[in-house]
């Protein structure tokens, strides 16, 4: 069946340290992987996604790498800082007959500690 | 603010009552998905809406969960006779035609005593 799983589930770094969070996927007919993140008490929102069509993205100190073969994608976060400090979660998407489906991992506590 | 609007933002009830969420879209935004999020999850898939459709409900949602979205506008989600394990964030997002980016209301939080 579907799944998405996600580790791990909480994260403590140091101040400018990166951080990596990973998930795997099951269903082979996913091909967009949006990452989220949300502070306490707020509605979570993208941070960055990518295509199945594509190995890696970079946006600034955060990329995403997708290993299909694997089902593999993972969320690095360079030179962190303290407002990096939330959860995130990996999420896959699927089209099926015209549905699209989306698909969230457990998340990830990442603390950035100062 | 133009965003996915959720009412109320947070609900206590007793057991055995019946409550309504209400979302509402942002304008031109097509499919709207239910989400429930609990503690250290993340959020689980309810259903789904193209439109006025329901196109998908997960298994998770039992017989006393029914959601409309009758004019393929707002949409509500109503869930009769409560119970403790329904605590839980209701979530609500929209999707635009286009894009693939999902966009969160603020949630919904629901309280069974």
């Amino acid at each position: 069946g579907e799944n998405v799983e996600q580790h791990p589930s909480t994260l403590s770094v140091q101040e400018g340290d990166s951080a990596v969070i990973k998930c795997t996927y099951s269903d082979s007919a996913s091909n967009y992987f949006p990452w989220y993140k949300q502070e306490l008490g707020k509605r979570p929102q993208l941070i960055i996604d990518i295509r199945s069509n594509v190995g890696e993205k970079k946006d600034q100190r955060i990329a995403v790498t997708l290993n299909k073969t694997a089902k593999h994608f993972s969320l690095h976060i360079t030179e962190t800082q303290p407002e990096d400090s939330a959860v995130y979660f990996c999420a896959a998407k699927r089209i099926t007959s015209g549905t699209y489906k989306y698909i969230f991992g457990t998340g990830t506590r990442l603390k950035v500690l100062a | 603010d133009t965003g996915v609007s959720q009412n109320p933002r947070h609900k206590i009830t007793k057991r055995g009552q019946n409550v309504t969420f209400r979302c509402d879209p942002i304008s031109e935004h097509n499919r709207l998905y239910w989400y429930r999020q609990t503690l250290g999850q993340g959020p689980e898939f309810l259903t789904y809406f193209q439109n006025e459709a329901q196109l998908e409900k997960s298994r998770l949602l039992s017989d006393r969960f029914s959601a409309e979205r009758p004019k393929g506008s707002f949409s509500t989600l109503e869930i009769q006779r409560t119970e403790q394990g329904d605590s839980a964030m209701y979530l609500c997002a929209t999707l635009p035609a286009n894009t693939g980016e999902l966009f969160f209301g603020e949630g919904s939080r629901l309280t069974v005593l």
